[in-house]
């Protein structure tokens, strides 16, 4: 099965700045989803993006994906120190299972 | 309405010692997973359901796991003889189908810790 790779692995800003996480993948998808987990929690669905769309928005979230270069990225406007969590994609192979695949995901730390 | 719920949130045992992890996932969605966490890792897949069946359990890391989901419903992880390298956070998520655009539903997990 495959995994997406998140990139980078630990990101750390100021409250207001935007925050740019990406995720690459190896084979061709159904789709991309991107998660977020606080600590000890379980993850939450954030957004999905198929695999014919090029960009999704929702709130301070924007998504993009490019399926020629096989990666995604995931952008969070005007941060809050709320925004605080770990993040991660996860990719559906096309023609495989319907196993939601996770990468390691990006530490991503707001300061207030 | 209710979420995932699992429990325990946390497990402490000894090596060597059998522990089991239950689900109860959100009413009416057919879909379960199990995944596994360790510090500062990815999720690791372990075993799904659709309904009560299990149509791929090749993440299953020994056959010291097992699991299995009663009534398209609850659903429990069972590892035997636990070692330390069990020790982790197991994830269960639910969602209402297997279709590829249903987003999953986790609870908190379980910490497991072995000694």
């Amino acid at each position: 099965s495959q995994q997406g790779e998140e990139d980078p692995q630990a990101l750390s800003i100021q409250e207001g700045e935007n925050a740019t996480m990406n995720c690459s993948y190896k084979t061709s998808i159904n789709n991309l989803q991107w998660y977020r987990q606080n600590s000890g929690r379980g993850l939450v669905h954030l957004i999905l993006i198929r695999s014919n769309e090029r960009e999704k928005h929702s709130g301070r979230l924007r998504v993009t994906l490019d399926t020629s270069k096989k990666s995604s990225s995931l952008l969070i406007t005007a941060s809050r120190a709320a925004d605080t969590a770990s993040y991660f994609c996860a990719t559906d192979e096309a023609g495989g299972s319907y196993i939601p695949t996770f990468g390691r995901g990006t530490s991503l730390i707001v300061h207030p | 309405g209710a979420g995932v719920s699992q429990s325990p949130s946390n497990k402490v045992t000894e090596k060597g010692k059998d522990v089991e992890l239950r689900c109860d996932p959100i009413s009416g969605h057919t879909a379960l997973y199990w995944y596994r966490q360790s510090l500062g890792q990815g999720l690791e897949f372990l075993i799904y359901f659709q309904g009560n069946s299990a149509p791929d359990k090749s993440g299953l890391p020994s056959d010291r796991f097992s699991a299995e989901r009663t009534g398209g419903s609850v659903s429990t992880l069972t590892i035997q003889r636990t070692q330390q390298e069990d020790s982790a956070v197991y994830l269960c998520a639910s969602s209402l189908a297997t279709a590829r655009s249903s987003p999953l539903h986790f609870g908190n997990g379980t910490r497991l810790t072995v000694t």
